[in-house]
């Protein structure tokens, strides 16, 4: 049973660097038929992809959305089955619920974690 | 980059209704769309892959259809745990745009 586990704090402030971890189970970073994902979802901007990692022809590679593409970092830390998110210079528009997920190759994310809510506010 | 606009935003309609939501890109994804059902509360759930492929365990009042640019996600008759906000998604290449999401309420 694939499981992600996401841990990180629930307050960021604003301009610092907002961080969460996912821990997998069931699976393996390094599977070549899965992405590991971030998403976020708020009120005000429904579901949004921010970026993945995933692991082809023996090497780790990253995909990132464009509204976060200078300020978002995911790496994968296969000695703990794990991978994070680091999103800098954060503002309150940067508050949401952040979930990391599995993404099957061409069918879609199946497994998600429970999900965790951030607020940027000092 | 590609765009997914979603239409209607929000709708309501009773019980036992035909309910279609449609999703169109902005330029041909082939069929590497999905489709997910978010609760509120809830983690979002998978209801379709590969534009018109029902996952495991969705009931058969989902269906699907569409490729290229167009895409349609019909619920054949509206049940009270249909009320949820519908996302489309795309990944064909990266990123993995969502769509913005219908609301789908009880009238």
């Amino acid at each position: 049973q694939i499981r992600l586990q996401q841990s990180g704090p629930g307050v960021v402030k604003p301009s610092q660097t907002l961080s969460l971890i996912c821990a997998v189970s069931g699976d393996t970073l390094s599977n070549t038929s899965a992405t590991w994902n971030w998403v976020r979802h708020s009120p005000s901007r429904g579901l949004e992809w921010l970026g993945r990692t995933l692991y082809r022809s023996h090497q780790w590679h990253t995909d990132y959305a464009l509204s976060v593409e200078s300020r978002i970092t995911v790496n994968p830390d296969t000695s703990k089955n794990q991978f994070s998110l680091h999103l800098n210079s954060v503002t309150p528009d940067d508050t949401a619920v952040y979930f990391c997920a599995r993404e099957r190759d061409w069918a879609g994310i199946a497994h998600w974690s429970q999900g965790a809510l951030v607020t940027v506010s000092s | 980059d590609i765009q997914m606009t979603q239409s209607p935003s929000s709708l309501s309609a009773s019980l036992g209704d035909r309910v279609t939501i449609t999703c169109r890109a902005s330029q041909g994804i082939g069929n590497r769309l999905s489709w997910y059902q978010h609760a509120p509360g809830r983690i979002p759930k998978l209801l379709v892959y590969e534009a018109s492929i029902l996952e495991s365990g969705v009931p058969s009042r989902f269906s699907a259809s569409g490729s290229g640019t167009d895409f349609t996600l019909t619920i054949s008759s509206l049940q009270p745990e249909d009320v949820a906000t519908y996302y489309c998604q795309k990944y064909n290449v990266d990123p993995l745009t969502f769509g913005g999401g219908t609301k789908v309420e009880i009238k």
